[in-house]
């Protein structure tokens, strides 16, 4: 089954401590993989996406094909970055979603 | 905070009544998408359309019809055959079906 799996519902780390946001997937074809973000109050918005290999307000994310993962991290939390953030898949026209993980930063 | 908006922000429906969710953009996107956002349930796609007067179903089509006459326009029906229609709906489009997605500030429907 062509699913995106974000374990965690809820994720809490101290301000300067380092996150790491788990995306893993099911797809039998090649997939793109996004990560989305909505902070509070603004509009879902994407972060980054695998084929552009950037590094995103700190965040980055490297799609591992042999364990079908696209895990976001990022060295050092800061305040700003807590919100809701989503996995994303797309492949052949189809695109499907993780169910989100929020993202509390603690000062 | 332009390009793909919706209409209306809140809306209140009494049960057994139809109602449609407007979705505009201005973007000449190709592309456009219809989720509804559950909590814990993430985004789920209920119809996407990939070009005008086409339309395909996404994985929670049972209760909703769309249309799209026109590029910039994607409306939802919410009819009263889905059970469970009290929701936050999202509307996106993208230039290219797979490309990244841009999303409208969404309508939150509750049914009475």
């Amino acid at each position: 089954a062509q699913r995106v799996t974000q374990p965690e519902k809820l994720l809490s780390v101290f301000k300067g401590a380092p996150v790491e946001l788990k995306c893993n997937y099911s797809y039998s074809g090649s997939p793109e993989l996004f990560w989305y973000v909505q902070y509070s109050r603004q509009r879902l918005q994407l972060l980054l996406r695998h084929i552009s290999r950037e590094s995103i307000k700190g965040f980055t994310a490297d799609l591992n094909k042999g364990e079908t993962s696209f895990h976001l991290k990022k060295p050092f939390a800061q305040e700003e970055d807590s919100a809701m953030y989503y996995c994303a898949l797309t492949g052949a026209s189809k695109i499907i979603f993780g169910s989100g993980t929020r993202l509390s930063i603690r000062p | 905070d332009g390009g793909i908006t919706q209409s209306p922000k809140y809306l209140f429906r009494k049960e057994g009544q139809n109602v449609t969710l407007s979705c505009e953009q201005n973007l000449n996107h190709d592309a456009m998408y219809w989720y509804r956002q559950d909590p814990g349930q993430g985004l789920r796609l209920i119809y996407y359309s990939q070009i005008v007067n086409d339309f395909q179903k996404g994985d929670i089509a049972e209760g909703y019809s769309v249309s799209r006459e026109k590029k910039e326009s994607f409306p939802l029906t919410v009819t009263s055959a889905q059970k469970n229609p009290t929701a936050f709906y999202l509307c996106a489009s993208s230039g290219l079906a797979g490309n990244e997605q841009f999303f409208g500030p969404g309508t939150r429907l509750t049914v009475l």
